[in-house]
């Protein structure tokens, strides 16, 4: 069975530093990660999708690498924000229209 | 685009009543999905369709129903609501490049 997790779950930075949230999932066979950022009372917001057959992906200040074979997926932000404060959640496609989700990692960036 | 949109955005409901939460989307996607959040458990599936009039479980159904009869609209039933419920449900599409977009959610209190 399929599980995710992300570590830590919540982490507090100081404006400007760079940081890096992790995602571990225990099988392999996935059809691809993506990363979501919910803000408190809100829906959910895609981030980044990375497809089973890619590395990684970048969107602005957001890189998302994958190493499959370790079970791994770590989403970096430069520069931080304190907009950049919220909840990020890794989800993982493991086919059959099935997504399963980690808990996430609860941000918050100090001014 | 108006995108996933979801009704009521808070609900109070009795032990033993019945509802339904309302999802729609205007982006034409075939694949909706219903899911339920919980504080540290992150989001589990409850039921998901890949398309008009086809629908199946996912890790949570029980107390649940779903039905599709068009494209746009993916309405969950809680058949008698029981405090176990009682959680933030999100609706979500799933677009042919397989990115999700999440509605706004819906808070659920049972008492």
């Amino acid at each position: 069975k399929q599980e995710v997790t992300q570590i830590p779950a919540a982490l507090s930075v100081p404006e400007g530093e760079n940081l890096v949230l992790n995602c571990s999932f225990t099988d392999s066979a996935i059809y691809n990660l993506q990363w979501f950022r919910q803000d408190p009372g809100k829906g959910l917001t895609s981030l980044l999708l990375i497809q089973s057959s890619q590395r990684e992906q970048t969107s602005g200040r957001l890189n998302a690498s994958l190493d499959k074979s370790s079970g791994r997926s770590t989403l970096y932000i430069a520069a931080s924000q304190p907009g950049d404060s919220a909840t990020y959640l890794c989800a993982v496609h493991t086919g059959g229209f099935k997504t399963i989700f980690g808990a996430g990692t609860r941000l918050f960036v100090k001014a | 685009n108006a995108g996933v949109t979801q009704t009521p955005k808070f609900q109070v409901l009795k032990t033993g009543q019945s509802m339904t939460l309302q999802c729609a989307q205007d982006m034409n996607h075939e694949y909706m999905s219903w899911y339920r959040q919980d504080p540290g458990m992150g989001l589990r599936l409850i039921h998901y369709s890949v398309g008009a009039g086809i629908t199946d479980q996912g890790e949570v159904p029980n107390g649940y129903n779903v039905s599709r009869s068009t494209t746009e609209d993916f309405p969950l039933r809680l058949l008698s609501a029981a405090p176990s419920q009682t959680s933030v449900y999100f609706c979500a599409s799933r677009s042919t490049a397989d990115t999700q977009y999440f509605g706004p959610g819906t808070r659920l209190t049972v008492l």
